[in-house]
């Protein structure tokens, strides 16, 4: 098993530009996260998904979309970037989310500059 | 609000030197208090998953505990292959599927 990958590792993009950030998991999990970690900050969830075709905001949506159309693969795209959107990017996943506290594994992350 | 506390923020260790970093919680219900490691520029690495008040697990050099409103881990004997970033997050009751992270504590151990 991989686990949870993610590409691209490193980007640098120019204030305006768009992109979409990859996640993958191979592990059959149904729950599926995007979190983003600020130096000095604790890691903040931007949207989640608990399946195929549903997602729902976190904490930090603003200036983010994903879309969910496989169990296995979960992007995040970023729309007119922004410097503020400057951040290291983690993708987790979980196999489900409720009743317990079940644990989440995290993807390699995406470290993201926006300039 | 639900928040989550780590203390200290760096710990300097010298080999050998056992301590504990603390993990306090505020939260209405807890489902699940969990403990991970990030060494730099990679994802955090999960370590332990506590559930309820006086619950233990061990893994090599650490162990993690918890009461209603604070986690331990303790490191025995640390050598230098322990430094790293711990975290702690919470899982609380009604929060849907929302983890709530703390900043982190960061540790180094020396020879």
């Amino acid at each position: 098993n991989a686990g949870v990958t993610q590409t691209p590792k490193f980007r640098i993009l120019k204030i305006g530009q768009s992109m979409t950030l990859q996640c993958a998991q191979d592990m059959n999990h149904n729950y599926m996260y995007w979190y983003r970690q600020d130096p000095g900050m604790g890691l903040k969830l931007i949207y989640y998904s608990v399946g195929a075709g549903i997602t729902d905001k976190g904490e930090v949506p603003n200036g983010y979309n994903v879309s969910r159309s496989t169990t296995e693969d979960f992007p995040l795209r970023l729309e007119l970037a922004a410097p503020s959107q400057t951040s290291v990017y983690f993708c987790a996943s979980s196999l489900y989310g409720s009743g317990g506290g079940d644990t989440q594994y995290f993807g390699p992350g995406t470290r993201l500059t926006v300039l | 609000e639900d928040q989550v506390t780590q203390s200290p923020e760096a710990l300097r260790l010298q080999e050998g030197e056992s301590s504990s970093l603390n993990c306090s919680y505020t939260v209405s219900g807890l489902r699940g208090l969990f403990w991970y490691r990030q060494d730099p520029g990679k994802g955090p690495e999960f370590l332990f998953t506590l559930y309820s008040a006086g619950e233990e697990k061990e893994k090599e050099r650490l162990k993690a505990t918890l009461t209603k409103k604070e986690s331990f881990l303790h490191i025995t004997a640390p050598k230098p292959e322990d430094s790293a970033t711990y975290l702690c997050a919470v899982h609380p009751l009604g929060a849907g599927t929302a983890l709530i992270f703390g900043k982190g504590t960061t540790l180094s151990v020396s020879s």
